[in-house]
């Protein structure tokens, strides 16, 4: 049983354009959430979060959406970059769960 | 400063063979996790420590998979008599505590069990 869902698996983008990537979860009580990029070969690499008492977090180029209700997130990315180009994870955590509840990915393609 | 390390960042063993995995975690950061990601799949929580507390094994996929940590810091996740199925990239982490802020990854052994 998936909590944490990216239902896109691949996404591609015009370079200059906005990516959007969604993230739906069913656990009510995560309270915290964050987005991952992952290179080939590479850890994951740490992007952005924000806690369930907010509904928006932004930092430079790159800002999640949090819909508490509909148990919904998602990552914006604007202007998205060719360098940008990886898989992003979305992750949440909550209660007393210390560790982290990962979708599946989404892998981000931007186009020159 | 240094990042969350790991080592070996490759490793091809035989089945049924043991193997030992390290972890250092960022300096200071009280936590530490285990995760490890199957082929085309998303990452799997394995284990994490936090501070002197009993570690939560909730994660483990079978008793062959075991992991200590020394001291607060270095730790060592072991796998028992491989198995092909745990062919897999595993990938540790360390935060300030026990869901205290964002989880920062080491880049991962890449496990070849044949």
């Amino acid at each position: 049983d998936q909590q944490v869902k990216q239902n896109s698996p691949s996404l591609s983008v015009q370079e200059g354009r906005i990516s959007i990537l969604n993230c739906d979860y069913t656990n009510s009580m995560f309270d915290y959430f964050l987005w991952y990029k992952k290179y080939p070969a590479e850890g994951p690499t740490f992007l952005i979060s924000i806690s369930s008492i907010k509904d928006k977090n932004e930092d430079g180029r790159f800002t999640v959406f949090l819909n508490k209700s509909a148990k919904h997130l998602s990552l914006h990315i604007v202007p998205s970059q060719p360098g940008d180009s990886a898989v992003y994870f979305c992750a949440a955590s909550g209660g007393s769960q210390g560790n982290l509840i990962f979708g599946k990915g989404t892998k981000l393609s931007v186009k020159p | 400063g240094a990042g969350v390390s790991q080592s070996p960042s490759n490793k091809v063993t035989e089945k049924g063979k043991d193997v030992e995995l390290r972890c250092d975690p960022i300096s200071g950061h009280t936590a530490l996790y285990w995760y490890r990601q199957s082929l085309g799949q998303g990452l799997e929580f394995l284990i994490y420590f936090q501070g002197n507390s009993a570690p939560d094994k909730s994660g483990l996929p079978s008793d062959r998979f075991s992991a200590e940590r020394t001291g607060g810091s270095v730790s060592t996740l072991t796998i028992q008599r491989t198995q092909q199925e745990d062919s897999a990239v595993y990938l540790c982490a360390s935060s300030l505590g026990l869901a205290l802020g964002a989880q920062y990854f080491g880049p991962g052994t890449r496990l070849l069990v044949l």
